[in-house]
């Protein structure tokens, strides 16, 4: 069972291109979450979904961009990367909502640097 | 403005003994707390978790406190063990005015147990 997987686990981005990071769950979680998480600081939410077709905003969502076109896909699109998106990037997806007791289950992250 | 606080970065504890992580939070309408786990390279994983009715829960060696009036939870974790050395978030939930629920982390504390 493989869980929450993300690809690539590293990417070094020029300032201005563009990059998409892949993250695909086997659970059948309806719920998928993309966070960042910036050095010594917390998990910041940027996007969620809540179901195939169904996606919205979080804390930070600018200069990202999602879709889910499948239960199991839920990809982060970067446009015009910038010095600021540098972080590492964690997809997670749950049962039921980010509520309760609903535990999120992680990917291994992707660590991205824009320079 | 930290919703979620964990105030102490980094905490050393000696194997065997017994290791306190804190946590304290200000939004009054948090109705559940979660603790996970991070190791380096890693996604977070699960840990424990404590509903707002309750004041303790317990999981083999990890218990979760809550105090309510004072807005403070603590995990405890008897004995330590060198493979709990890690960086632990503090995550609390609380239902947004759209419906849904919202998670808040703090910025962790890194545990490093000495053999």
């Amino acid at each position: 069972n493989a869980g929450v997987t993300q690809t690539p686990k590293f990417r070094i981005l020029k300032i201005g291109q563009s990059m998409t990071l892949q993250c695909a769950q086997d659970m059948n979680h309806n719920y998928m979450y993309w966070y960042r998480q910036d050095p010594g600081m917390g998990l910041k939410l940027i996007y969620y979904s809540v179901g195939a077709g169904i996606t919205d905003k979080g804390e930070v969502p600018n200069g990202y961009n999602v879709s889910r076109s499948t239960t199991e896909d839920f990809p982060l699109r970067l446009e015009l990367a910038a010095p600021s998106q540098t972080s590492v990037y964690f997809c997670a997806s749950s049962m039921l909502g980010q509520g309760g007791n609903s535990p999120l289950h992680f990917g291994n992250g992707t660590r991205l640097t824009v320079t | 403005d930290q919703q979620v606080k964990q105030n102490s970065p980094s905490l050393s504890v000696q194997e065997g003994r017994i290791s306190i992580l804190n946590c304290d939070y200000t939004n009054s309408m948090f109705d559940y707390f979660l603790w996970y786990k991070k190791y380096p390279a890693e996604g977070p994983t699960f840990l424990i978790s404590i509903s707002s009715i309750k004041d303790k829960n317990e999981d083999g060696r990890f218990t979760v406190f809550l105090n309510k009036s004072a807005k403070h939870l603590s995990l405890h974790i008897v004995p330590s063990q060198p493979g709990d050395s890690a960086v632990y978030f503090c995550a609390a939930s609380a239902r947004s005015g759209a419906g849904s629920y919202q998670l808040t982390f703090g910025k962790g504390t890194k545990l490093s147990v000495i053999p």
